[in-house]
């Protein structure tokens, strides 16, 4: 059963980059078959999707966030990794990890999530 | 960007009714449309994949059709677990969620 947790700080300062990790068990991140991604939810908003990367090389951002957004992998340790730079407080939400799953045949989709951490963006 | 648009936001209705949620997508995405539902203070759940595939798991109450840009996710039969927001999510272009339906006991 494949698991994923993300993990990293919980309170980040303005103008500060919030940095977060999301450690995969239960399966290798290098399979080539998955996107790994990241997703996030302010407090009673809907879902905004940051941004996903391919461990055959590759990575995809969310037009909106794309100039403070890096996705990194690193596959000795099973993680991926979210960096988000100069941060204010409407970054503050609940950051999810994902696997995107799909063929040349089924189109993609979320089948495993980390539980999702808070971080709040504030002086 | 493709934008994706729920209705309705929100929605009450009673144990044992049929419930449809609407997706509509701006532009085509052929069946690049899956369907989550998500409980307060726990992440998405997959429902649908590929407009009507139901993922392994979850009851047959839970249907969804469409393709192009209009999309339906319907539960025949409301059971109390259900009350839920219900989100749709593209994969054509990047990924891309609706904002979100809110159903609520009656």
């Amino acid at each position: 059963q494949v698991q994923l947790q993300e993990s990293g700080p919980g309170l980040v300062k303005p103008s500060q980059t919030l940095s977060l990790t999301c450690t995969v068990s239960g399966g290798s991140i290098s399979s080539g078959r998955y996107y790994w991604s990241w997703i996030r939810q302010p407090a009673g908003k809907g879902l905004e999707w940051i941004g996903r990367i391919y461990t055959g090389g590759g990575t995809d951002y969310n037009p909106s966030l794309k100039s403070r957004v890096t996705i990194s992998v690193d596959t000795s340790r099973n993680q991926f990794s979210l960096r988000l730079s100069s941060v204010t407080a409407a970054d503050t939400a609940v950051y999810y990890c994902a696997r995107f799953s799909g063929t040349m045949i089924v189109p993609y989709y979320f089948d495993y999530w980390g539980q999702g951490t808070l971080v709040t963006v504030s002086s | 960007d493709i934008q994706m648009t729920q209705s309705p936001s929100s929605l009450s209705a009673s144990v044992g009714d049929r419930v449809t949620i609407t997706c509509r997508a701006s532009q085509s995405i052929s069946v690049y449309l899956n369907w989550y539902q998500q409980k307060p203070g726990k992440a998405p759940k997959l429902l649908i994949y590929a407009a009507s595939s139901l993922q392994s798991g979850v009851p047959s109450r839970f249907s969804g059709s469409g393709s192009g840009t209009d999309f339906t996710l319907t539960i025949s039969s409301l059971q109390p677990e259900d009350f839920a927001i219900y989100y749709c999510q593209q994969s054509y272009s990047n990924s891309g969620f609706g904002q979100g339906t809110r159903l609520e006991i009656k």
